[in-house]
């Protein structure tokens, strides 16, 4: 079936440390990736997204790439702020049709100032 | 209105009781989505609408019923809570043009005593 596992959280870095939150996947077909935001209080957002291989997604300094050989869709950025603090999805949607999203379990991320 | 609201924000509900969480959504969209945010678990899908007078089981619809009368609103229902219900509840919309891109409300917290 299709699934993603992402690493446990929390993760906790100093500002403008580097960022790594991994992500894999199992999947049918060729499935569309995501990653989304969660910030205190509010429902997620879209982050960014690579709907095939090699693509790669980038927002707010964020970056992920799409790598099949792998089946992973790390999500990185250079320099974290502490407005980057929130909980990170990873997601897929199947490539076999049908829009039913399916979502890791959340990596809650801190940033110290 | 501006994209997707819930209400309630939260609610202690006691067990047995009838429950309808509300969403309305402002911007067209025909496809429609009910998760459950639990720790540890990320989001499940609990029931979705591709259209307005359809709907669809998702992860977890056990406990719980939707309807879908028009295109901007998608009540969620619980008929007799239990305390397995104690969770956040995330309500979605998506744009058919990009199906796989959801917009999220800012979710109602319950609790079931």
């Amino acid at each position: 079936g299709n699934s993603v596992t992402q690493m446990e959280g929390p993760v906790t870095l100093s500002e403008e440390a580097f960022l790594t939150i991994n992500c894999t996947y199992t999947a049918t077909g060729y499935p569309s990736l995501f990653w989304y935001v969660q910030y205190p209080g509010e429902g997620l957002q879209l982050l960014l997204k690579a709907t095939k291989a090699d693509d790669k997604g980038s927002n707010k300094g964020f970056e992920a790439t799409y790598r099949k050989e792998t089946t992973s869709f790390h999500l990185e950025k250079g320099s974290v702020q502490v407005s980057d603090s929130a909980v990170y999805f990873c997601a897929l949607t199947p490539g076999t049709g049908g829009f039913k999203t399916i979502f890791g379990a959340g990596t809650r991320l801190f940033v110290k100032a | 209105i501006a994209g997707i609201t819930q209400a309630p924000t939260s609610q202690i509900l006691a067990a047995g009781r009838r429950m309808t969480l509300r969403c309305t959504q402002d911007m067209r969209h025909n496809a429609m989505y009910w998760y459950r945010q639990d720790l540890g678990l990320g989001l499940r899908l609990i029931h979705y609408s591709n259209t307005a007078g359809t709907t669809g089981k998702g992860e977890v619809p056990d406990g719980y019923s939707v309807s879908r009368a028009n295109t901007d609103d998608f009540p969620l229902t619980l008929a007799s809570a239990v305390p397995s219900q104690t969770s956040v509840y995330f309500c979605a919309s998506s744009d058919d043009r990009f199906p796989n891109e959801q917009y999220f409300g800012p979710g109602t917290r319950l609790t079931v005593t």
